[in-house]
């Protein structure tokens, strides 16, 4: 694979499930972000994590908990899921550098019913 | 509060010249990226700029005021396939980005 990969590429999900959207990058980058994107919003961050072994909250972090154990994953949970998690999740990753653009999945779209 | 503007929706004609306009305020300013976004696709990186003036890449050149806090996308010869949403982002003080809502551009023959 070249790039970011995510999974499932779609899913509907009763409320109070948990769920974990996976991402997987093969670019070595050390930084990387789970977004959420919702219409005529921006894209809202929700975690991050500059290197293998940290996490930080982004804007929009109740709800959600990631873990980075290894450069190339960064899985999402979502402990129990409410409606207002409908959204469309993208994982994106930067090198660190002066531009540090970032590079995103192709997203996961997520109902919650 | 920190926030960026953008129109929501533009249109064009083929062959055409369109500016897509951004203005922010954010806390600290560490560079400006577009991003363009095709519908149901993930964005996809256009131009980065972090000094004054204007970069060209090909059909698509962007521009910056630091002092006025302002930046344009231009596309020239525009195609069918340029439509697509295009969204501005400011990297902050503390590194992270900040995302505008996008504008819709529609291209019509």
């Amino acid at each position: 694979i070249a790039g970011i990969t995510q999974a499932p590429t779609s899913q509907i999900l009763a409320a109070g499930r948990r769920m974990t959207l996976r991402c997987t990058q093969d670019m070595r980058h050390n930084a990387m972000y789970w977004y959420r994107q919702d219409l005529g919003l921006g894209l809202r961050l929700i975690h991050y994590s500059n290197t293998a072994g940290t996490t930080g909250k982004g804007e929009v972090p109740d709800g959600y908990s990631v873990s980075r154990a290894n450069t190339d994953d960064f899985p999402l949970t979502l402990a129990s899921a409410v409606p207002s998690q409908t959204s469309v999740y993208f994982c994106a990753s930067s090198e660190q550098g002066d531009q540090e653009t970032q590079y995103f999945g192709p997203g996961t779209r997520l109902l919650v019913l | 509060g920190q926030n960026i503007d953008q129109p929501t929706e533009m249109t064009a004609t083929e062959g055409a010249i369109v500016q897509i306009n951004c203005t922010y305020q954010t806390s600290g300013f560490n560079g400006l990226f577009w991003y363009q976004q095709h519908a149901g696709e993930a964005p996809t990186f256009l131009s980065y700029n972090v000094l004054d003036g204007l970069e060209e890449k090909g059909r698509f050149s962007s521009f910056l005021s630091r002092s006025k806090g302002y930046s344009y996308l231009l596309l020239k010869e525009l195609q069918m396939k340029d439509s697509a949403s295009y969204l501005c982002a400011v990297r902050d003080s503390n590194y992270q980005l900040i995302w505008g809502a996008g504008t819709k551009l529609i291209i019509k023959p």
